[in-house]
This record gives structure tokens, C-alpha cells and sequence, in this order.
């Protein structure tokens, strides 16, 4: 079945590391994703890795995902207050159109 | 180029109205989606369309959500009669083609059935 876990919250200071974690349960997923959504706005797709890698780097965001332990993780370096918003991890199984499978979304706090 | 568009932004309506909630895909993009966020859960998947064909409709809750997207360009959610747990965020989003392509979300509807 499909089943997508995160943390609810995440406090950092500025210029801190995060690190947001996410387990799913589905070994056939095909394509992770991590979206943002800041306040009133849609969601946005900030990177994505294919399951048969274990990680991706897109400038301050490094994706690690340990296929064994079904378990997914986003870092952001030199986090900024711009930076704060719920953090989404999702999920699709044949990654061809398909339907996207989310946590529940992680707020992430930038304190000064 | 112009995003996925949501309207209304917000919605209240008393239990027992009829709500539409419309989106406007991306120009050109086949694949159209709805999803939902009741009260701090998960985004849930609803359904999908391929052009005006409903190409996945497992995650509709039950038969008082109507979804349409007759000439393959925008798309309707009706919901009729509303009930209280029909509260919560519906999302539309769109991507192009047949192949793996980024979703691309609209600012979703608030809908509120008091």
C-alpha cells in the first residue's frame, strides 16, 4: 500500500543547515519528490529523484534517499527566512502521469 | 506563460449547497489532476483526466463529486450535496504529454461547509 510519513514541524536558525526526513512504504515507487508551499500560493516542485539513485544536488538542496530503508531526506544549506513554508514529500509509482502520493508536510520555521 | 488557475480562492457554503470549483490548466497540457487537503492531513489524489477522458478516478470519496473537463481544456468539481469533512483545500494541477512531466499545481480552492 501506499503510505507517505514526515515530521509535522522543523525549527532552524538562519544560516543553519535542515534537514527534512519522509519514509514511504511503497517499493515500486519510481519517481520522489520534494514540493514547497509557501502561504496562499500552490505547490512547487523543487526537485525530484529517480529511485535508482541515491542522491541528487540542485544547489542548496541535496536529496538523499536510501532505497533499503524507504526513506527519503532534504537538505537545504544556509537556510534563509525565504525559506520557511510546509515542505512536501510525494511519491508516484510508474511516474508516467500518474498520481502523486503525499506526506502529511513539514512546516519549516526560520528563526533569526 | 500563464499557471494553473483556481477559482474561486474561497469558498463557504452551509452543508446541503452545491459547491463548483473550476480550474484552468496549463495551455496544451493534457493531464489534468485534482487533489485535496482536509485539515492538516495529506494532499489526497482524486482523480486524473487525459484531455476530457478520466484516465483515474480512484480517489473520488463517493458519488456527491462530480468531476468534468468536456472539451479537454478546463476542468469542474461539483460537489452536491456538501457535508461538513468535505471541508478542506482541492488542488488542480496539470502536466503535458504522455511521458514523465512536472506536475505543475494551482493555489488550490479553500472550500468551507459550515
Amino acid at each position: 500500500g501506499e503510505d507517505v510519513e514526515q515530521s509535522l514541524f522543523l525549527s532552524v536558525r538562519e544560516g543553519d543547515s535542515s534537514v527534512i526526513n519522509c519514509t514511504y512504504t511503497d517499493s515500486s515507487s519510481t519517481y520522489l519528490y520534494w514540493y514547497k508551499q509557501e502561504p496562499g500560493a500552490g505547490l512547487q516542485l523543487l526537485t525530484y529523484i529517480f529511485s535508482n539513485m541515491d542522491m541528487k544536488q540542485d544547489q542548496r538542496l541535496t536529496v538523499l534517499l536510501n532505497k533499503k530503508d524507504k526513506h527519503l531526506s532534504l537538505r537545504i544549506a544556509d537556510t534563509q527566512t525565504g525559506d520557511s513554508a510546509i515542505y512536501f514529500c510525494a511519491e508516484s509509482i510508474t511516474g508516467t502521469a500518474s498520481k502523486l502520493t503525499f506526506g502529511t508536510g513539514t512546516r519549516l520555521q526560520v528563526t533569526l | 506563460e500563464a499557471g494553473v488557475t483556481q477559482f474561486p480562492s474561497h469558498s463557504v457554503i452551509e452543508k446541503g449547497q452545491t459547491v463548483t470549483l473550476r480550474c484552468d490548466p496549463i495551455s496544451g497540457h493534457d493531464n489534468l489532476y485534482w487533489y485535496r487537503r482536509v485539515m492538516g492531513k495529506e494532499i489526497k489524489f482524486l482523480l486524473h483526466f487525459v484531455k476530457e477522458s478520466k484516465q483515474d478516478e480512484s480517489g473520488m470519496p463517493n458519488n456527491r463529486f462530480l468531476a468534468e473537463r468536456t472539451g479537454g481544456t478546463y476542468s469542474t468539481l461539483k460537489v452536491q450535496p456538501a457535508e461538513l469533512e468535505d471541508s478542506g483545500v482541492y488542488f488542480c494541477a496539470s502536466s503535458q504529454g504522455q511521458n514523465y512531466n512536472e506536475q505543475f499545481f494551482g493555489p488550490g480552492t479553500r472550500l468551507t461547509v459550515l
